[in-house]
């Protein structure tokens, strides 16, 4: 099966860039998307296909994928990101998802 | 505005069964592909199931296959989930998820809230 990892948790001062990683084998040859989860709240879709941004999603939220790592930028970051963030991808008949990390807003 | 209520969870006991429901609104229902995440007490996601816009393909986790079976009714833009012999492990949050394709579940667009679903004695 296939496996993503991502950190537990990360920490960034306010107005700052934070970067999400999640690895996975050969991960750049796959369509990584990131959901936003903030407490007690369902999941929200921030970054499709690696780089994409949905509608109403700002601009601050960036993605790439390359090699065994996609990232996730979140630039100028604000009290409000704060949350849980899910990548995941779809591996030939499944979906998996990354085990989440943890943005701290200090 | 597209809107996805889940229904159906509750408290049930090891072995037994449930069905969840999701009633979706806001989209041709029928041109996209819907499944259940689930999120176990303080967990990450799960994605659990998965079925194409026409009902033609299913796609399961290994974890639940051979005791869920989902189905959707287009004329009635509902979604269903038949859960049997659960398991405590199976106690989690089922959210509801559109898929943005109408075949595989690629990624997920919109979510509901989800519904609650205790296994226990």
């Amino acid at each position: 099966s296939y496996d993503l990892t991502q950190p537990l948790s990360v920490s960034v001062a306010l107005g700052q860039t934070a970067r999400i990683t999640c690895g996975g084998n050969n991960i750049g040859n796959k369509n990584v998307h990131w959901y936003q989860q903030k407490p007690g709240q369902a999941p929200v879709l921030v970054i499709y296909s690696d780089t994409n941004r949905p509608s109403g999603i700002p601009e601050r939220f960036s993605g790439s994928n390359s090699g065994n790592t996609a990232t996730l930028t979140i630039s100028r970051v604000q009290a409000g990101d704060e949350g849980d963030y899910h990548c995941q991808v779809w591996d030939t008949t499944t979906v998996v998802f990354g085990g989440g990390t943890k943005l701290t807003v200090l | 505005e597209v809107q996805l209520l889940e229904s159906g969870g509750g408290l049930v006991q090891p072995g037994g069964s449930l069905r969840l429901s999701c009633a979706a609104s806001g989209f041709t229902f029928s041109n996209y592909g819907m499944n259940w995440v689930r999120q176990a007490p303080g967990k990450g996601l799960e994605w659990v199931s998965g079925i194409s816009g026409s009902g033609d393909n299913t796609y399961y986790a290994d974890s639940v296959k051979g005791r869920l079976t989902i189905s959707r009714d287009n004329a009635n833009n509902t979604f269903y989930m038949q859960m049997n012999s659960l398991r405590a492990e199976d106690t989690a949050v089922y959210h509801c998820a559109k898929s943005s394709s109408g075949t595989y579940p690629k990624n997920f667009d919109y979510w509901g809230q989800g519904t609650l679903v205790t296994v226990s004695s």
